[in-house]
């Protein structure tokens, strides 16, 4: 059965703190993998991984993805309290269409 | 761009009632997804669309049906609602063909007494 999961389940950390959130997978047809940010409404998008090895980067957030292994990490430098959130990974399904697949996420509190 | 919109934002529903929520986007995006948030479940697809008058059903789509009769409203119809279909619904919409990046409507918070 296709999963996708995530560790750890919750976080909390200090501002200035560096955190590296973990996304293994186990999905037929892989094709890629999406980070997502969410606050208290809806998720927004943060990167989309394709190829092993080639870090995705904005700002102080990072990502990369080791498809021989079959994980995923972000990493946040320096973090701020407004990096408080739930992270989520997300890895679409190639059957005859793409369903995606999302983990439980990983509820990151950072405290001033 | 209104980008991805739902309506409403929170409805409260007696056991057995039937509703539909609605999901608009304007980018013309190919798919449309609908999904449910529960605590400690994460989100949970309900039933999909990769375009108009295509649709399939996801992890969890008993007692929920959809209709994409055009690329820019796909609602979600609720035949008898249940308690257990007390959750936050998320509509989401992405390009298709390969660009799996999915923009998501502000959600509507369902509660089933």
């Amino acid at each position: 059965e296709d999963k996708v999961v995530q560790s750890p389940l919750s976080l909390v950390v200090h501002e200035g703190d560096t955190v590296t959130l973990n996304c293994s997978y186990e999905v037929t047809n892989f094709r890629s993998l999406l980070w997502y940010k969410q606050e208290k409404k809806a998720p927004t998008f943060l990167f989309m991984l394709t190829s092993s090895g080639i870090e995705k980067k904005s700002g102080r957030l990072s990502s990369i993805l080791d498809k021989k292994e079959l994980f995923s990490i972000l990493n946040i430098t320096a973090t701020q309290t407004g990096d408080s959130a739930v992270y989520l990974c997300a890895v679409p399904r190639r059957t005859s269409y793409d369903k995606v697949i999302f983990g439980p996420g990983t509820s990151l509190s950072v405290i001033p | 761009n209104a980008g991805v919109t739902q309506t409403p934002k929170f409805q409260v529903l007696k056991t057995g009632q039937s509703m539909t929520l609605q999901c608009a986007q304007d980018m013309n995006h190919e798919y449309m997804s609908w999904y449910r948030q529960d605590p400690g479940m994460g989100l949970r697809l309900i039933h999909y669309s990769v375009g108009a008058g295509i649709t399939d059903q996801g992890e969890v789509p008993n007692g929920y049906n959809v209709s994409r009769s055009t690329t820019e409203d796909f609602p979600l119809r609720l035949l008898s609602a249940a308690p257990s279909q007390t959750s936050v619904y998320f509509c989401a919409s992405s390009p298709g063909r390969g660009k799996y990046e999915q923009y998501f409507g502000p959600g509507t918070r369902l509660t089933v007494t």
